[in-house]
């Protein structure tokens, strides 16, 4: 059971725009520590998507995007395409454990 | 340029004691704010953080999993070691080592591209 609250689907169709959540608690995201968010494609690492609640790194593209609001944060991914097709991770810090915690991950398909 | 490499065995028996070797470049673990971290993932299943060891040899682990770890750093060959006592079979799971500056804020940007360990008699 994981710290952080992901939906284990969602989907979409080309175009649209879906809408993962990560939802915490008053000791991790409440405590306002950063949410990051990760995209897995099959077989490979995580590659980070958001970083800082909002922030994108270099090179990432402005359809993904992130925001974060009392206990929890959620990740929008705007204009669908077929290549987003992949698992979704986000990420924080929890007080109470001491430990970086991670949400159980959302797979997103493209319709 | 930032890489990792993670290196180890591919298969361990149950109550064995897992070694893994994080050999990276393009950075120096002496460097201020730097760490090197461990993360793991079961297959088809969520991320799980181990530990980190920083630049100063301070060192964080996971609390559920503290009294079986322990990392280690040798800055003379750039690497990181990993090693898990009593291994079992739920640990079965790819295992990435990262890099890190103040990831609490930055979040990891740099992945090694993992190796999968089975634990199986």
């Amino acid at each position: 059971q994981s710290v952080l609250t992901q939906p284990p689907s969602v989907s979409g169709a080309p175009g649209q725009t879906v809408t993962i959540s990560c939802t915490g608690g008053s000791s991790n995201i409440g405590a306002t520590y950063d949410v990051h968010w990760y995209q897995q494609l099959p077989g490979t690492a995580p590659n980070l998507l958001i970083y800082g609640d909002n922030y994108r790194p270099s090179g990432v593209p402005d359809r993904f995007s992130g925001s974060k609001s009392g206990t929890s944060a959620s990740l929008a991914i705007s204009g669908l395409q077929a290549d987003d097709e992949a698992d979704y991770f986000c990420q924080s810090y929890d007080s109470t454990l001491s430990s970086w915690v991670f949400g159980g991950g959302t797979k997103l398909t493209v319709l | 340029q930032i890489t990792l490499t993670e290196s180890g065995p591919t298969l361990v028996k149950p109550t064995q004691t897992l070694t893994l070797t994080c050999t990276f470049s393009g950075f120096s673990l002496n460097t201020f704010g730097v760490s090197v971290g461990w993360i793991r993932q079961p297959p088809g299943k969520a991320l799980e953080w181990l530990g980190l060891i920083y630049w100063d040899g301070d060192k964080r682990y996971s609390p559920s999993l503290k009294s079986r770890l322990t990392i280690t750093n040798d800055t003379s060959k750039n690497q990181v070691i990993l090693a898990m006592t009593n291994m079992d079979p739920v640990d079965t799971a790819t295992y990435y080592c990262v890099h890190c500056t103040n990831c609490l804020l930055l979040g990891v940007a740099y992945w090694g591209q993992g190796t999968l360990v089975s634990v199986s008699s």
